[in-house]
C-alpha cells in the first residue's frame, strides 16, 4: 500500500459545527503532516507529527486540533471554524525525509 | 528565510511541444528536490527528484535540471500532451527528519489542442 487515504473527500459545516477529517496511511511513515491550501496557492503547513508526537505547530489557530492515535492514522478536529478556514485540507507522511506522500485532500467549505 | 519559489507563474504551450517550468531556491546547503504536479481537486503527485549531486535526471518525457552556481532548477516535459495541465510545485524536503517540506509558489502549465 502506497497510498495516502483521506476522508471525507468533502466537507461542508457550519461555523458552529465541530467535525473531524481523517487520514491514514500503511507505509510505515512515522511522520505525518496536516497542510492547508488555499486556491493558486502552494500547500501551506499546520502540523507535523513525529513518531506520534506533535512536533511542530505552525502557529495554527486552536479550533484546528490534530492528533495522532497512532503510527498509521491522523486526525484534525475542527470547531467554531469561520470561512475563511475554507480551503483543501492536505495529508502526507514521509519516512526519513524521503517518500513524501500526499492525500488527495478534504474540500471543506465553512458556511 | 530560506524559501523556494518560481519564475512564471502561468505557461501555455500547444500539444506537442516542449515546457520548461523554473524554479530558485535559496538555501545554498540543500541536497534535495522534489517536483510535484497538482491536477484541479487533487493532491500533489511525485513526478521526479534530484539530489545535488547530479545536474540531470531523467524519467519519463520528464528531465529535471539542477544548477547549483545560481541555485536554479528547472523541469523539462517533452511532447507535452493535455494531460499534463496542472499545477506544479518545486518542493524542497527538510534536512531534519520531520521537518517541513517547503512548496514553491506553483506555475500553472496549460496546453492547448
Amino acid at each position: 500500500d502506497t497510498e495516502v487515504t483521506q476522508t471525507p473527500k468533502h466537507l461542508v459545516m457550519g461555523m458552529t459545527n465541530k467535525k473531524s477529517l481523517k487520514c491514514e496511511q500503511h507505509m510505515g511513515h512515522r511522520a505525518m503532516y496536516w497542510y492547508k491550501q488555499k486556491a493558486k496557492k502552494p500547500p501551506e503547513l499546520m502540523f507535523v507529527y513525529s513518531y506520534e508526537k506533535l512536533s511542530i505547530n505552525e502557529s495554527v489557530p486552536s479550533r484546528f486540533s490534530p492528533e495522532c492515535p497512532n503510527s498509521s492514522l491522523l486526525n484534525l478536529h475542527l470547531h467554531a471554524l469561520q470561512p475563511e478556514d475554507s480551503a483543501l485540507y492536505l495529508c502526507a507522511s514521509s519516512q526519513d525525509g524521503r517518500g513524501w506522500t500526499f492525500g488527495s485532500g478534504t474540500r471543506l467549505t465553512v458556511v | 528565510g530560506e524559501s523556494v519559489g518560481l519564475h512564471l507563474p502561468t505557461l501555455s504551450v500547444q500539444e506537442g511541444d516542449n515546457s520548461i517550468i523554473n524554479c530558485a531556491y535559496s538555501n545554498s546547503a540543500s541536497d534535495y528536490f522534489i517536483w510535484y504536479k497538482q491536477e484541479s481537486g487533487k493532491g500533489p503527485q511525485f513526478i521526479i527528484d534530484i539530489r545535488s549531486n547530479m545536474d540531470k535526471r531523467q524519467g519519463q518525457r520528464v528531465t529535471v535540471l539542477l544548477n547549483k552556481t545560481v541555485k536554479h532548477l528547472s523541469l523539462q516535459i517533452a511532447a507535452t500532451q493535455p494531460g499534463d495541465s496542472a499545477v506544479y510545485f518545486c518542493a524542497e524536503p527538510p534536512m531534519e527528519y520531520g521537518n517541513k517540506l517547503v512548496f514553491g509558489a506553483g506555475t500553472i502549465l496549460r496546453v492547448k489542442s
